[in-house]
């Protein structure tokens, strides 16, 4: 079992809907979830940030993580077309060295104007 | 800010053949990670290197190995290539080596074939 799953979709929307994209960790250890963002032909750039369960708001995104279930969400409201790209939810541990991230597989959403 | 730059941006080789690829880490960064990225698949840590180096090591065989320079960049050396290593090969750069509090920034990736 792999320590952060995550469906590969793709996801196809149309503009102005609102997006739900999920992780499952399997990992106790966990203590960090980030979610990059990909697009194509590009390197990964981080959207969200959360430390433990909660949720965080930024703009038209919001991250939520339930640490009781091991699930982590990433919504997008008034999804626009230049959110097209591949989500990569990302989680890794408390504590010193912490030296790497596990990724799920990433998520392709496409927004259609 | 240049950010994370990586080169060569696409790369052929064969089976058995030697590569080596670059990573210049972006501005006042002094840590760089090398992950894999095989096609449909979620980007896996290699290894990563703070003062010149190996802090810790992914599921990776020794085939590959790394170096970090005085100046903070980096090189990732990948020897007896096989088929299954053709994928984007991702350097991130950071300030500080804990990736629970300090940013990963990710360069544009190499993608390496491997024939």
């Amino acid at each position: 079992q792999k320590e952060v799953e995550q469906d590969p979709g793709p996801l196809s929307v149309p503009e102005g809907a609102i997006v739900s994209l999920n992780c499952t960790y399997s990992n106790s250890a966990f203590q960090y979830f980030m979610w990059y963002r990909q697009y194509s032909r590009k390197g990964p750039e981080l959207l969200m940030y959360t430390y433990s369960s909660g949720n965080k708001e930024d703009g038209r995104f919001t991250a939520q993580v339930d640490k009781s279930s091991k699930y982590i969400s990433l919504f997008i409201r008034d999804s626009q077309p230049s959110d097209s790209a591949t989500y990569l939810c990302a989680a890794t541990n408390s504590g010193g060295s912490n030296y790497k991230l596990t990724f799920g597989k990433g998520t392709l959403l496409t927004v259609n104007p | 800010d240049a950010g994370v730059t990586q080169s060569p941006t696409h790369l052929i080789k064969t089976r058995g053949q030697q590569v080596t690829l670059r990573c210049s880490p972006k501005s006042g960064h002094d840590t760089v990670s090398w992950y894999q990225q095989a096609l449909g698949q979620g980007p896996q840590f290699i290894f990563q290197y703070y003062e010149e180096e190996e802090r810790q090591r992914g599921n990776f065989p020794d085939r590959f190995s790394g170096h970090q320079f005085p100046n903070y960049s980096s090189e990732l050396n990948v020897n007896a290539l096989l088929l299954g290593d053709s994928a984007l090969y991702l350097c991130a750069s950071s300030l500080g080596t804990d990736v629970s509090t300090d940013t990963q920034y990710f360069g544009p990736g190499t993608r390496l074939t491997v024939l």
